[in-house]
């Protein structure tokens, strides 16, 4: 099983829909999350973080964390062509005492106008 | 400007030939990291450090190497062991501690001629 599952997409949305992304990870011990956006032939650029269950707003994103269910997930309201990218699900993984980031693969966010 | 200055952008590597690729923060943080992502996947653990002259293998340090001589610096060697090297390999640096983001460098794309 892979530790951070994403689902790669392409997820198309209209512009100015909800994008819903999902992730789910495997270590119950992991105690931080965070969604990277990436546009092609770019590097990873944070967008959020999320650390305790619930919701969390900033924006048009809201991240929300399930950690019973190992499930985090990014909401973009209002979507916009220029949020066509690729979402990156990271999640932290403590190992030999030492603080790590598993990435899931991404998915891929196609906004049409 | 704060910030994880990569070089070159584009690095061409011959048969038998070692490359090194340069990756400088002055973010004054203390953990740096390598990763390498192919197209279509996640990015993948190389090498990680979090103190001047100490750094740990990640999950493909396999015919790589790094030094970790100065905070601000951690370059990654790509040598001749390394078979299929190319790919886009990405810094990044983030303070100590699990609730920490990483931050990324734009990233240098290494081809073979």
């Amino acid at each position: 099983q892979k530790e951070v599952e994403q689902n790669s997409g392409p997820l198309s949305v209209p512009e100015g829909a909800i994008a819903s992304l999902n992730c789910t990870y495997s270590d119950r011990g992991s105690q931080s999350f965070f969604w990277y956006r990436q546009y092609s032939g770019k590097s990873p650029e944070l967008i959020m973080s999320i650390y305790s269950n619930g919701d969390k707003e900033d924006g048009r994103f809201t991240a929300q964390l399930n950690k019973a269910s190992q499930y985090v997930s990014l909401l973009i309201r209002d979507s916009q062509p220029s949020d066509s990218a690729t979402y990156l699900c990271a999640v932290n993984l403590i190992s030999g005492g030492y603080n790590k980031l598993i990435f899931g693969a991404g998915t891929r966010l196609a906004v049409h106008p | 400007d704060g910030g994880i200055t990569q070089s070159p952008k584009y690095l061409f590597r011959k048969e038998g030939q070692n490359v090194t690729l340069s990756c400088e923060q002055n973010l004054n943080h203390d953990a740096m990291y390598w990763y390498r992502q192919d197209p279509g996947q996640g990015l993948r653990l190389i090498y990680y450090s979090q103190i001047v002259n100490d750094f740990q293998k990640g999950d493909i340090a396999e015919g790589y190497s790094v030094s970790r001589e100065k905070k601000e610096s951690f370059p990654l060697t790509v040598t001749s062991a390394q078979k299929n090297p190319t790919a886009f390999y990405l810094c990044a640096s983030s303070i100590l501690g699990y609730n920490q983001p990483q931050h990324f460098g734009d990233g240098t794309r290494l081809s073979i001629l």
